[in-house]
């Protein structure tokens, strides 16, 4: 099974800062990447599909880059509502449709 | 406008049994695949389980194959997850998750619509 890495698991950061997480995949998975954010007590919300789409309504801050096995999520400028855990998933191929296993974000 | 009502979870003892319905609407529930992702208390997500818009296809994680069953009912426009021989590694909130791209056939994509959620504890 391919296995997906998340770093760092965890972030501190200042309103404003540019905000960077990683994703790792064990084998080559193209651009078939997808990232959520999860607030407590909340369902995943869809951020970026294909690995640099973002979804409808997303805020513009958010971007994502990568193929193959390594791929970025970034803030721009980090938001007091962007308080939140981000997961990364991968989806190239028949399940099982791995999560990576989240980057909580929390503001400094 | 897409909505996933997720029903069914409670409390149940080891080795019981346990059915969760998802029932959707806004969009053609035969087109897309759904599957189940569950989070246990604390931690990140965890698929489980998915079935193609055609019904035909079914796929499991290997932490609950042969004790889950994933189904669906196209004219309730509802999925199930049929869960037995419940551990206490099962508990976890159940999230029912439609598949972002239309297809009768295949179940791996990403996810754009969510339930709520449904909370399963394996306890005696």
């Amino acid at each position: 099974d391919i296995q997906m890495t998340q770093s760092p698991s965890s972030l501190s950061a200042s309103v404003g800062d540019r905000v960077t997480i990683t994703c790792r995949a064990s084998q080559d998975i193209n651009s078939f990447l997808a990232w959520y954010q999860q607030k407590p007590g909340k369902p995943p919300n869809l951020l970026i599909y294909a690995a640099s789409t973002l979804q409808s309504g997303v805020p513009s801050r958010f971007s994502g880059s990568g193929s193959g096995t390594d791929f970025t999520l970034t803030i721009s400028s980090l938001q007091p509502e962007d308080i939140a855990t981000y997961y990364c998933q991968r989806y190239n191929s028949a399940p099982p449709l791995t999560f990576g296993g989240g980057t909580k974000v929390e503001i400094k | 406008e897409v909505e996933l009502l997720e029903s069914g979870g409670g409390l149940v003892q080891p080795g019981g049994s346990l059915r969760l319905s998802c029932a959707a609407s806004g969009f053609t529930f035969t087109s897309y695949a759904m599957s189940w992702v569950r989070q246990a208390p604390g931690k990140g997500l965890e698929w489980v389980s998915s079935i193609s818009g055609s019904g035909d296809f079914t796929y499991y994680a290997d932490s609950v194959k042969g004790r889950f069953t994933i189904s669906s009912d196209n004219s309730k426009r509802t999925l199930y997850l049929q869960m037995s021989s419940l551990r206490a590694e099962d508990t976890a909130v159940y999230y029912c998750a439609k598949s972002h791209v239309a297809t009768r056939r295949h179940v791996n994509g990403d996810f754009d619509y969510w339930g709520q959620g449904a909370l399963v504890t394996v306890s005696s």
